[in-house]
């Protein structure tokens, strides 16, 4: 069974530090793996892709790592900023005719003062 | 990088009432949108995907006789939440993907916030 499950549930960091949110996945065969941000009442944006043959990519201070082997994925943001208070949703496609696509059910982010 | 709009951004409806939410995309031509509705604190759920031009895929339990779909042109899709109902009332979603530059990105529409009273 096609499945998408992050860690933690929730996270409560201070404003400045650093932290890492996981994703582990079981969806076959994989095509790619994205990593969204949504801020409440927002739809996600996109922060990274990734397929296959990548196994990091950056965009700004967030850092998106990938390995095809074991199925997992991390996202780490660095200095942290209040404006990253948000949910972070990982989501795996997988390839096929379908091109189903399968969401994890998000890491909610706090970034207190 | 391309954007997907959605109208309107709220609706406050009465029971019985249907209400039609638009999905745009502005700057490309999106082959396909999907159609997701979130409950708070929770992930998506994808409800169904359309196809320009022919009939959607609804996922299962989402009745498509309630929430029709309809994806006329290659920038335009909307649902229709017929017979609204409060238990409808719910953060709807739209993402546009243009299948044929095969890069993989989904893009999302801001949301619409459904009230049924």
């Amino acid at each position: 069974k096609n499945q998408v499950e992050q860690s933690p549930q929730s996270l409560i960091i201070l404003e400045g530090k650093n932290c890492t949110l996981q994703c582990n996945y079981t969806v076959s065969p994989f095509s790619n793996l994205r990593w969204y941000k949504q801020d409440t009442g927002r739809g996600p944006v996109s922060l990274t892709i990734m397929t296959f043959s990548e196994n990091t990519k950056s965009n700004g201070r967030y850092t998106a790592t990938l390995d095809a082997d074991t199925k997992q994925s991390s996202l780490h943001i660095t200095a942290s900023q209040l404006s990253d208070s948000a949910s972070y949703i990982c989501v795996v496609s997988a390839k096929s005719s379908a091109s189903k696509i399968i969401f994890g059910s998000g890491t909610r982010l706090s970034i207190r003062p | 990088g391309a954007v997907v709009s959605q109208h309107p951004s709220r609706v406050i409806c009465k029971s019985g009432t249907s209400v039609k939410i638009e999905c745009r995309s502005l700057d490309f031509q999106a082959t396909t949108m999907f159609w997701y509705r979130q409950f708070p604190k929770k992930s998506l759920m994808l409800m169904a995907t359309s196809n320009e031009g022919s009939k959607a895929t609804y996922e299962q339990g989402v009745e498509k006789d309630k929430f029709l779909i309809n994806h006329a042109s290659l920038t335009l899709s909307t649902l229709t939440v017929t017979s609204a109902h409060p238990e409808d009332s719910s953060f709807y979603i739209c993402s546009a993907r243009d299948f044929r530059t095969d890069n993989y990105e989904q893009y999302f529409g801001p949301g619409t916030r459904l009230t049924v009273t």
